[in-house]
């Protein structure tokens, strides 16, 4: 079975600080995600990564940052934390070796509030 | 047009009952297509993949129809545990593009 692992199932940040959300899979997936996901938009694209040291920006990528320096393991990273990044973060990943029909793999969030 | 269009619902029905949701998709090039169930709060959780043929995993049946670029999911005598959001979801290249979902509450 896959996991995919967050480090903080819930954080309290305060405006300005830098924030990073670990997120570590055990299955030798290539691409990994970041999603966030807030009331009525749905899970909305941040970043991905295709490999290690390879990322691209998603839909929303203004406010973060990604790493991914092991295969394993994506990072975020929100430079000066906002109000606005209040919301559920998702990490997913995926092994496209797989064929098309393998599916995203989620961790179990985490729940970020800015104050 | 939002890539994927499902109907926020809720839908309530009583346990037992059928339900069927629909999704629209806006890309052609959507190579796969998946249903996911995501509980309030939690993580979203694969439900099923759906092939071109259609397929059937148990209560559940999944339909494709490239022409029209609609996906359709039907759960046959709901439980109360089948009470979530269902998101349809088409690959596009490498990404997964996920709708609002559709809320589904069954009541006893």
């Amino acid at each position: 079975d896959v996991k995919v692992t967050q480090s903080s199932r819930y954080l309290v940040k305060r405006t300005g600080e830098k924030v990073f959300l670990e997120c570590v899979q055990d299955m030798d997936h290539e691409n990994m995600f970041w999603y966030r996901q807030d009331p009525g938009l749905g899970l909305r694209l941040i970043y991905f990564s295709y490999d290690v040291k390879m990322k691209e920006k998603g839909d929303i990528p203004e406010g973060y940052s990604v790493s991914r320096e092991k295969k394993e393991r994506f990072s975020l990273i929100l430079e000066s934390a906002s109000t606005n990044q209040t919301s559920m973060y998702l990490c997913a990943s995926r092994s496209p070796r797989e064929g098309y029909n393998s599916p995203l793999h989620f961790g179990n969030g985490t729940r970020l509030t800015v104050t | 047009r939002k890539e994927v269009e499902q109907d926020p619902g809720p839908f309530n029905v009583p346990e037992g009952a059928t339900v069927a949701f629909n999704c629209t998709y806006s890309n052609s090039a959507s190579q796969s297509f998946f249903w996911y169930r995501q509980d309030c709060r939690k993580e979203p959780k694969l439900l099923m993949s759906v092939y071109s043929s259609g397929n059937e995993d148990g209560r559940f049946t999944a339909q494709l129809n490239r022409a029209s670029q609609y996906i359709s999911l039907l759960i046959r005598d709901s439980k109360l545990s089948d009470s979530a959001t269902y998101l349809c979801v088409p690959l596009v290249g490498d990404k997964l593009i996920f709708g609002t979902g559709t809320r589904l509450q069954v009541f006893p």
